[in-house]
């Protein structure tokens, strides 16, 4: 069965510190890989997707950045974190067009 | 610019009763509706989802309902019992770049079902 980890759960960082969340599917191949972010009061907004290694769409302009390095990984990362960058960050994956997506446990990223 | 709308950030029912779960979105474009079920501190998981060629899907407890003129849907669940308390996202698939679709959510609803 597939799997997917994200980690970590939490994490407290200055401003100006750098970022790197890590995503990790088990138990498929190629998937389309997606970052979200859950701001207070706000829905879940898509950050960047990936069909496969080293393809990355944004969605929106922002101080973050992802790379998918391997087929099954997903990273998201800033080289200096702001205020605003505070979220609950959710990795997901599927398998195609039409197909429903399955989430991580998410990151609570606290920036403070 | 918010394509998917959840107007009601709450809803409470009492437990045993339906719980109706409203959503609209803006772009014709989408093709494909999904329900999603989150509590706090962990991630969505998926509850049902409809293709824009239907206008109804049924699941167990949960029914969907799509109305492509209105551009509206809405998640039925019968009976609620408490465990259902929880945020309700719902979701529209547009075609992304190359052989992926983006999931665009809602800004949820909180609902809130009292013993």
């Amino acid at each position: 069965s597939q799997t997917i980890h994200q980690w970590p759960a939490t994490l407290v960082q200055p401003v100006g510190s750098p970022l790197s969340l890590e995503c990790t599917v088990e138990g498929t191949s190629n998937p389309n890989l997606y970052w979200y972010r859950q701001a207070a009061g706000r829905g879940l907004q898509l950050l960047f997707y990936s069909v496969g290694i080293g393809q990355i769409s944004s969605e929106v302009p922002q101080n973050l950045s992802a790379s998918r390095p391997q087929d099954r990984q997903f990273i998201l990362s800033s080289k200096k974190l702001l205020l605003s960058d505070s979220g609950f960050y959710l990795c997901a994956w599927n398998g195609g067009k039409n197909t429903e997506a399955f989430f991580g446990q998410g990151t609570r990223l606290t920036v403070v | 610019d918010q394509q998917v709308k959840q107007n009601s950030p709450s809803l409470s029912v009492q437990e045993g009763r339906i719980s109706i779960l409203n959503c609209d979105y803006t772009n014709s474009m989408f093709d494909y509706f999904l329900w999603y079920k989150k509590y706090p501190a962990e991630g969505p998981t998926f509850l049902i989802s409809i293709s824009s060629i239907k206008d109804k899907n049924e699941d167990g407890r949960f029914t969907v309902f799509l109305n492509k003129s209105a551009k509206h849907l809405s998640l039925h669940i019968v009976p609620s019992p408490p465990g259902d308390s929880a945020e309700y996202f719902c979701a529209a698939s547009l075609k992304g770049g190359g052989a992926t679709n983006k999931l665009i959510f809602g800004t949820g609803t909180l609902l809130a079902v009292q013993p």
